[in-house]
């Protein structure tokens, strides 16, 4: 099952909105999770099931979607957000990751 | 707390084996299935392996099948990764992650800070 994000980068300022979008090559339900990246650090994961927010995730992100098309959006963005975001399709093997889309600071 | 330390990475020429070692702490692994998933320079990240929490079903990326092998000792507390046939294109940085439900195929809810691999001559 392929992923395709859209954008692969977007710049953005601190108090924007951003919403970034996921599409699969078939039908997952919603088996996907989204993850956080920063050069050198360990992924964080955010999003399981396409919209329930992790525990210690901020309430300023949020996921959507189901079946083949899904959105990760992040309201009033923060210094902390601008990294790379990643969606994973859980619902069969081999998993497979989205190609990234990185946030920057405009 | 929970914590997943690789280790084993390094510098290999092409063609040679390398083994990679994760040795968690903070949670039961016995419960929970593991994953490694790489990130090579400059790109995105891609899932290479995966297995169950009793070791009972393992996957692969299709660039790795039949060169990679995962494997786990639930008595160590560690997750394996034998690689061989290496090749430049393998070269990346390795992480291991956790499951985020027991006995049961979720997503990656815990990771590791991750080994260097570089295949050079």
């Amino acid at each position: 099952i392929q992923l395709t994000q859209s954008p692969s980068s977007l710049s953005a300022s601190v108090g924007d909105s951003v919403t970034i979008t996921c599409r699969a090559s078939q039908g997952i339900r919603s088996f996907l999770a989204w993850y956080q990246h920063k050069p050198g650090k360990a992924p964080k994961f955010l999003i399981y099931a396409a919209s329930t927010l992790q525990s210690t995730a901020p309430s300023r992100f949020s996921g959507s979607g189901s079946g083949t098309d899904f959105a990760l959006t992040i309201s009033n963005l923060q210094p902390e957000d601008f990294a790379t975001y990643y969606c994973q399709q859980l619902k069969s093997y081999p998993l497979t990751f989205g190609g990234g889309t990185k946030v920057e600071i405009k | 707390q929970v914590q997943l330390v690789e280790s084993g990475g390094g510098v290999v020429q092409p063609g040679r084996s390398l083994s990679l070692s994760c040795t968690v702490s903070g949670f039961s692994f016995s419960s929970y299935g593991m994953h490694w998933v790489r990130q090579a320079p400059g790109k995105g990240l891609e899932w290479v392996a995966g297995m169950a929490f009793d070791g009972g079903n393992e996957n692969y990326g299709d660039s790795v099948k039949g060169r990679f092998t995962i494997s786990r000792d639930n008595s160590k507390n560690t997750l394996y990764l034998q690689m061989r046939s290496l090749r430049s294109d393998d070269t990346a940085m390795y992480y291991c992650a956790k499951e985020g439900n027991a006995y049961s195929s979720s997503w990656l809810e815990s990771w590791g800070q991750g080994t260097l691999v570089i295949v050079s001559s």
